[in-house]
């Protein structure tokens, strides 16, 4: 057990809707981190928080939003869903952005768009 | 384009022996790399890193070295175990940012 929970474990959705995955940080971790895994195209960072504020951006799609609420509890929005966008959604989270902080993954949200 | 390179997606060793992965990369600004072990429904699990200023790091049965000059770095698990078999991720970071950029994964099976 890593320390980072998520919520919820497996969604199954249709296209077009809106869905919201939640990220509990390990205690005292300030980054959190979301990644995705499709089976095309491996495990794909999308976006970094640091203390409440955006630190990072990858692929992230127009679509998508995420924020670090005061509590450090984070959220990954997804909307206007495709089947495309079905996958795995894993949170991780370290003590700081800095080179040697550790990533310390949840264990993910399976997210199914029919 | 994949910056960090997995070559072997999967790998069968006998119980006892040396499981060694591959993993190529071809940014040479990283400055951190990390190896990962992931079980299927699980999320990946740390196992152990290296920074670019060293070539090699310990930690009990594993040890990852790194070959700056031919972009190249290697974790190798002495000796297998069956509860090794799993998938293996190398992951790479530069110095500004955290994130990680991953390989495609090598799946090991250790059989006993």
């Amino acid at each position: 057990d890593s320390g980072v929970t998520q919520t919820p474990k497996h969604l199954i959705t249709a296209t077009g809707q809106r869905v919201t995955l939640r990220c509990s940080p390990r205690s005292g971790d300030l980054s959190v981190y979301w990644y995705q895994q499709s089976l095309d195209q491996g495990l794909q960072f999308l976006i970094q928080y640091y203390n409440g504020e955006e630190r990072a951006k990858g692929n992230i799609l127009e679509r998508f939003s995420a924020q670090q609420f005061p509590d450090l509890h984070s959220e990954l929005n997804l909307s206007s869903l495709e089947l495309g966008d079905s996958a795995l959604y894993f949170c991780a989270s370290s003590v700081g952005p800095s080179l040697a902080d550790t990533q310390y993954f949840g264990p993910g949200t399976r997210l199914t768009v029919l | 384009d994949q910056q960090v390179k997995q070559n072997s997606p999967s790998l069968s060793v006998q119980e006892g022996r040396i499981s060694i992965l591959n993993c190529d990369y071809t940014n040479s600004m990283f400055d951190y790399f990390l190896w990962y072990k992931k079980y299927p429904a699980e999320g990946p699990t740390f196992l152990i890193s290296i920074s670019s200023i060293k070539d090699k790091n310990e930690d009990g049965r594993f040890t990852v070295f790194l070959n700056k000059s031919a972009k190249h770095l290697s974790l190798h698990i002495v000796p297998s175990q069956p509860g090794d078999s799993a998938v293996y991720f190398c992951a790479a970071k530069y110095n500004q940012g955290g994130k990680l950029i991953f390989g495609q994964g090598t799946e090991l099976s250790v059989k006993p």
